[in-house]
C-alpha cells in the first residue's frame, strides 16, 4: 500500500539553525500538507501546497517557513532559524484531493537545543 | 476560521463496554468529518470519516453520527478491545474554506482489560 515518507525521522538542531524537513507524498495525490504536532497537543495545521503552489497557510506559518516541491516527487518544509518553540513533531499529508481523505507520513521530531 | 472543540480530553472504559467521543464545529461550511486514531509515537491515521449529506455511518465497532444542525458529530466505539487504546482526533475541513483538516485537541481512550 502506498504511504508518505518523511526524513529524517529525528532531528535536533540548534537554536537559530536552517532545517530542511523532507517529505516524499503518494504519488498521484495532487495536494499536499504539512501539520505539527507539539508534545501532548493537537494536530495544527501549516500550510497546503496545490498546483505548485502554496494554497492556504495557518497564522502559524510565518516568514520563517517556507515550502518548496524541488523536483516530481519531493515536498519540503523549511525553517530558516529554529526557535525552541519550534520543537514540535512535524506531519507530511497528501490527499488526492482537497478536503478528502489525508494520509499522514510517520513524522519527523524535530528538537531545537 | 473553523474551530474545533472535542470532550471528553480522556476516557477511560472497561474492555467490552461502548466509547463516545463528541466534537463540536463552528463554520457552517464544514462539510467533511474525518477520525483519526494516534498510538503513541506513530501517525495519525484515518479510522472512519463522514461527509455533510449523510447522518450516520458505520464500520463494524465503529460509527460516526453527524448532526448539521447542532453542528457536532460523534464517534461510537462499541465492544471495545484494549488494541482501541490510543489518542482519537477528531477534524473538519470545507471545500470553500479551509481544504486542510482543523483538528480537534483529541481524546486518550483507555480500555483497562
Amino acid at each position: 500500500e502506498p504511504e508518505v515518507t518523511q526524513t529524517p525521522s529525528h532531528q535536533v538542531t540548534q537554536m537559530g539553525q536552517e532545517v530542511i524537513l523532507r517529505c516524499v507524498p503518494i504519488s498521484n495525490h495532487l495536494y499536499f500538507y504539512w501539520y505539527r504536532q507539539i508534545l501532548g497537543q493537537k494536530v495544527e495545521f501549516l500550510v497546503s501546497f496545490y498546483n505548485n503552489e502554496i494554497s492556504e497557510k495557518s497564522e502559524i506559518f510565518d516568514d520563517q517557513f517556507s515550502v518548496e516541491r524541488p523536483d516530481g516527487s519531493n515536498f519540503t518544509l523549511k525553517i530558516r532559524s529554529t526557535k525552541l518553540e519550534d520543537s514540535a513533531m512535524y506531519f507530511c499529508a497528501s490527499s488526492l484531493q482537497g478536503n478528502t481523505e489525508a494520509f499522514f507520513g510517520q513524522g519527523t521530531r524535530l528538537t531545537v537545543v | 476560521g473553523e474551530n474545533v472543540e472535542q470532550h471528553p480530553s480522556t476516557l477511560s472504559v472497561q474492555e467490552g463496554d461502548s466509547a463516545v467521543i463528541k466534537c463540536t464545529y463552528s463554520d457552517s461550511a464544514s462539510n467533511y468529518f474525518p477520525w483519526y486514531k494516534q498510538e503513541l509515537g506513530k501517525r495519525p491515521q484515518l479510522i472512519i470519516d463522514i461527509r455533510s449529506n449523510v447522518g450516520e455511518k458505520k464500520d463494524q465497532r465503529i460509527a460516526v453520527t453527524l448532526n448539521k444542525t447542532a453542528k457536532h458529530f460523534s464517534l461510537h466505539i462499541t465492544e471495545t478491545q484494549p488494541e482501541d487504546s490510543a489518542v482519537y482526533f477528531c477534524a473538519a475541513s470545507t471545500d470553500t474554506g479551509r481544504r486542510a483538516l482543523t483538528f480537534g485537541s483529541g481524546t486518550r481512550l483507555q480500555v483497562q482489560p
